[in-house]
């Protein structure tokens, strides 16, 4: 069946550029999170839906960057201005049920490659 | 921040060969996941152990927890050439009814034929 897929998969932006990054989550999951990982690191939270309920953005490093789940399905991750330090791998993940990865296993899209120049 | 921290950083090793990976953390858990990450597959679960477990196993895998020396240890046995793949472990703490992942920064296992 369908996993997480992502779009796109590579992202080239100039500094300053906005950019908005897609995630399709398996279809009904419930539970949908956002991961950036630097390279040579580990993926780090950066913010969870439960439905289209944001419940924590507390891992957003800064105010230029928004995540939006407007139906409960889709998500979509914006960085406004992109500065060189946001170059990563974006890497989003849903399970079926709420509450996260005890209760469910959380599946992984493939990530965007965000590469700011 | 990262809660994990993986050791060795990067462990190579021949086919046949058991490869044993560590993960100590800074702070109470509920649990600790492993992952697998390779360009192939993305980033996969492999294994989950809850706080009140000390061991488990899941096929050629064997993860042990020790929550009072806040550490845990991945053993792969009889490695193949396709277990060469960047390993996480992470951590759950509980935010009021839903729960999110710390990683480690992972160790990088090279599996030669």
């Amino acid at each position: 069946g369908a996993g997480v897929s992502q779009s796109p998969r590579y992202k080239v932006a100039k500094r300053g550029q906005d950019v908005a990054l897609r995630c399709d989550p398996i279809s009904g999951h419930v539970s949908l999170f956002w991961y950036q990982q630097a390279l040579g690191q580990g993926p780090e939270f950066l913010t969870y839906f439960q439905n289209e309920a944001q419940l924590d953005k507390s891992g957003l490093p800064s105010d230029r960057f928004f995540a939006e789940r407007p139906e409960g399905s889709v998500s979509t991750l914006k960085i406004q201005r992109t500065q060189q330090e946001d170059s990563a791998v974006y890497l989003c993940a849903s399970s079926l049920l709420p509450g996260g990865p005890s209760t469910d296993t959380q599946y992984f899209g493939p990530g965007t490659r965000l590469t700011v120049l | 921040s990262q809660q994990g921290e993986e050791d060795p950083q990067a462990l190579s090793i021949q086919e046949g060969e058991n490869a044993t990976m560590n993960c100590s953390y800074k702070t109470s858990i509920n649990n600790l996941q492993w992952y697998r990450q390779n360009s192939g597959r993305g980033l996969v679960h492999l294994i989950l152990i809850r706080s009140n477990e000390r061991e488990k196993h899941s096929g050629r895998l064997r993860v042990t927890l020790d929550t009072s020396k806040k550490s845990s240890s991945l053993l792969i046995t009889a490695s193949r050439a396709a277990d060469t793949a960047s390993y996480f472990c992470a951590t759950e703490g509980l935010n009021a009814g839903y729960s999110t992942l710390t990683f480690g920064k992972g160790t990088m296992l090279l599996v030669s034929p």
